[in-house]
């Protein structure tokens, strides 16, 4: 079955120290994985593709296929980095996406 | 532009009433769904649709109904509505290009009491 797990409802951390927010994912094919952000009061947003291995807002995000992970990465975490962080999965050609339950950062001064 | 718009953004509703909630796209996307959130949870696809005259049923369709009959439009019917349904309903939309996520709306939160 497909599925996408946040183990963490909450990350807090001190502004400039590294940020890593958690996502692991079950397909049985090849799947392209997204994270999404929602900042207070914004509606939510994609944030960035595995499929264009691209940096926003100096956040990245490898796919692991071995460990079936998708984990978002900043190293100098900054206050506005604060919100609502969604892990996706959708399968390769299709179009229908399937969301992890979230993970809200905190990031504190 | 405007990308997708969602109406009303908060409504309270009784216990056996029934509402619309809107949503129209002006990217000319062929992709629409609709999703629930619940507290704590994931977003839970209820339908969606491939086109105009075109819907299918998602994860959590009990209760819900849709229309797709121009591109643009999306709108999601709750027929006797229960507190169940008390949820964030969020409208998106994609295009053919895989490589691309969803554009979503501002999101409806619904109360049912």
């Amino acid at each position: 079955a497909q599925r996408v797990t946040q183990p963490e409802k909450l990350l807090s951390v001190f502004k400039g120290a590294p940020v890593e927010l958690k996502c692991n994912y079950s397909y049985s094919g090849s799947p392209e994985l997204f994270w999404y952000v929602q900042y207070s009061r914004q509606r939510l947003q994609l944030l960035l593709r595995h499929i264009s291995r691209e940096s926003i807002k100096g956040f990245t995000a490898d796919l692991n296929k071995g460990e079936t992970s998708f984990h978002l990465k900043k190293p100098f975490a900054q206050e506005e980095d604060s919100a609502m962080y969604y892990c996706a999965l959708r399968g390769t050609g299709g179009f229908k996406t399937i969301f992890g339950a979230g993970t809200r950062l905190f990031v504190k001064a | 532009n405007a990308g997708v718009t969602q109406t009303p953004k908060f409504r309270i509703l009784k216990i056996g009433q029934s509402m619309t909630l809107q949503c129209a796209q002006d990217m000319n996307h062929n992709y629409m769904y609709w999703y629930r959130q619940d507290p704590g949870m994931g977003l839970k696809l209820i339908y969606y649709s491939v086109g105009a005259g075109i819907t299918d049923k998602g994860e959590v369709p009990n209760g819900y109904n849709v229309s797709r009959s121009t591109t643009e439009d999306f709108p999601l019917r709750l027929e006797l509505a229960a507190p169940s349904q008390t949820s964030v309903y969020f409208c998106a939309s994609s295009s053919l290009n895989s490589n691309y996520g969803y554009t979503f709306g501002s999101g409806t939160r619904l109360t049912v009491v």
